[in-house]
């Protein structure tokens, strides 16, 4: 299809796992962010890249989340040693250029238990 | 830092009824607003935004936001809902300074009675 497609879309972990969601944005596209969303909440900023280069971090929770997007095109975010509150849907978005000239558009996003 | 704030949780109404959902914003610099919708089983899709010009903006499926600078207010409105407005809504702010990061409500939950 020609949306973001976000994988897998459920993970179930055990406490003290890796994980790595992985997001492939709609081809063309420049920027990627990510976002994590807990029940009741509204999405959160985790990180945003431009082409390849990651320009802002600045809302990972602490240094056991990380993202790359090696090539420009396809994301992975990744989990160290995940934990009970780590659980939550993730969701990545992308855009064709910088916000707010133009529109993010969301994948379906992974839904993620640790349990 | 910027916060949104959406005080209208669980919104129930009956089809034709007219439809308004606060969002309350706080940054005092220059913003840029926007209203999402999610409904139920989907993705995350723009409704409208507003970035400069009028400030009376209108979005798809007859959706309409209004925003006044003095209240710091960007709220949603629709004349006469349909059951398939029934979904979740979100506004997002963010500052007009390079960052591109949304700062999310936390989101209306939208329930419309046949």
């Amino acid at each position: 299809g020609a949306g973001v497609s976000q994988s897998p879309r459920y993970k179930v972990t055990k406490r003290g796992q890796d994980v790595a969601l992985r997001c492939d944005p709609i081809s063309g596209h420049v920027s990627l962010y990510w976002y994590r969303q807990a029940l009741g909440q509204g999405p959160e900023f985790l990180t945003y890249f431009n082409y390849e280069a990651q320009q802002d971090k600045s809302g990972l929770p602490n240094d056991r989340f990380s993202a790359e997007r090696p090539e420009g095109s396809i994301s992975t975010l990744t989990i160290q040693r995940t934990e009970q509150r780590d659980s939550a849907m993730y969701r990545c978005a992308s855009s064709p250029s910088r916000l707010p000239y133009t529109e993010a558009f969301f994948g379906q996003g992974t839904r993620l238990t640790v349990v | 830092a910027q916060s949104v704030s959406q005080h209208n949780h669980h919104v129930i109404l009956s089809e034709a009824a007219s439809l308004e959902l606060g969002c309350n914003y706080s940054y005092g610099g220059t913003v840029n607003l926007f209203w999402y919708v999610q409904y139920p089983g989907q993705h995350l899709q723009l409704l409208l935004k507003y970035f400069s010009g009028d400030p009376l903006v209108k979005g798809i499926k007859g959706f309409e936001a209004e925003f006044i600078k003095s209240k710091f207010s960007f709220n949603l409105r629709k004349p006469s809902v349909q059951w398939s407005d029934t979904a979740e809504y979100f506004c997002a702010v963010s500052d007009n300074f390079g960052n591109e990061k949304l700062t999310f409500g936390t989101g209306t939950r939208l329930t419309i009675i046949p």
